[in-house]
């Protein structure tokens, strides 16, 4: 049974750069998409973007000039960077598996952005 | 952008009853591949959400029968047909065919 657990800073400066990291146990990156969506307090979910096993990447237009994704075979992981963070973009942070339709949802990881 | 809309927003249900929560999606969410990618998720106070339906009607390994999708087009519904304590949270839809994907903005399900 595949499960998530995301993992970096629980605080970041403005500014800065946010980066998170989503190991995969029970399963392998070496297949399927991988998410990012977040949830900023009290509110509704949004879609980061994904990255397929391949390298591809596809980003939320909103935030796709400040977004990176990557993926690491060798350590079975797949990472975010978010860069010139404002406190706009503190939010729990979650990863799951499969792009359109999210079936393994990590716990998530709570990011504030704060000096 | 495909704009999602969930209703009602807050949902206090009476144990023991039916609750309906609608999504619209404001185009089609039928990808290339002829699925349909119009999928509900709970998110239990504290937690992280969980998918219950996918495609519109499939329900999750592991999901009570009381829980069900439907719908087609732009209409969905996701149906629980008894509601109990441990459905208390927030219900999402997500449409999944449609660049970038998008969330309703959520129907907190409450017990009256």
């Amino acid at each position: 049974q595949v499960q998530l657990q995301e993992s970096g800073p629980g605080l970041v400066k403005p500014s800065e750069t946010l980066s998170l990291t989503c190991t995969v146990s029970g399963g392998s990156v070496t297949a399927n998409y991988w998410t990012w969506i977040r949830q900023p307090p009290g509110r509704g979910l949004e879609y980061i973007g994904y990255i397929y096993y391949t390298g591809i990447t596809n980003y939320n237009p909103s935030l796709k000039s400040r977004v990176t994704m990557s993926l690491d075979t060798s350590k079975n992981h797949f990472s975010l960077k978010l860069t010139s963070v404002t406190a706009a973009d503190t939010a729990v942070y979650y990863c799951a598996r499969f792009a359109r339709a999210l079936d393994v949802w990590g716990k998530g990881t709570t990011v504030t952005v704060s000096s | 952008d495909v704009v999602v809309t969930q209703s009602p927003l807050y949902l206090p249900v009476t144990l023991g009853q039916p609750a309906y929560i609608s999504c619209r999606s404001s185009q089609n969410p039928v990808y290339s591949d002829g699925d349909t990618y119009l999928n509900w998720f709970q998110q239990r106070p504290g937690q992280s959400p969980r998918r219950l339906i996918y495609k519109v009607s499939n329900r999750d390994s592991g999901v009570p029968d009381r829980f069900s999708g439907s719908g087609s087009g732009t209409d969905f519904t996701l149906k629980i047909s008894r509601v109990e304590a441990e459905d208390v949270g927030v219900y999402y839809c997500m449409q999944g065919a449609h660049w970038p994907f998008s969330f309703g903005q959520g129907t907190k399900l409450e017990i009256k």
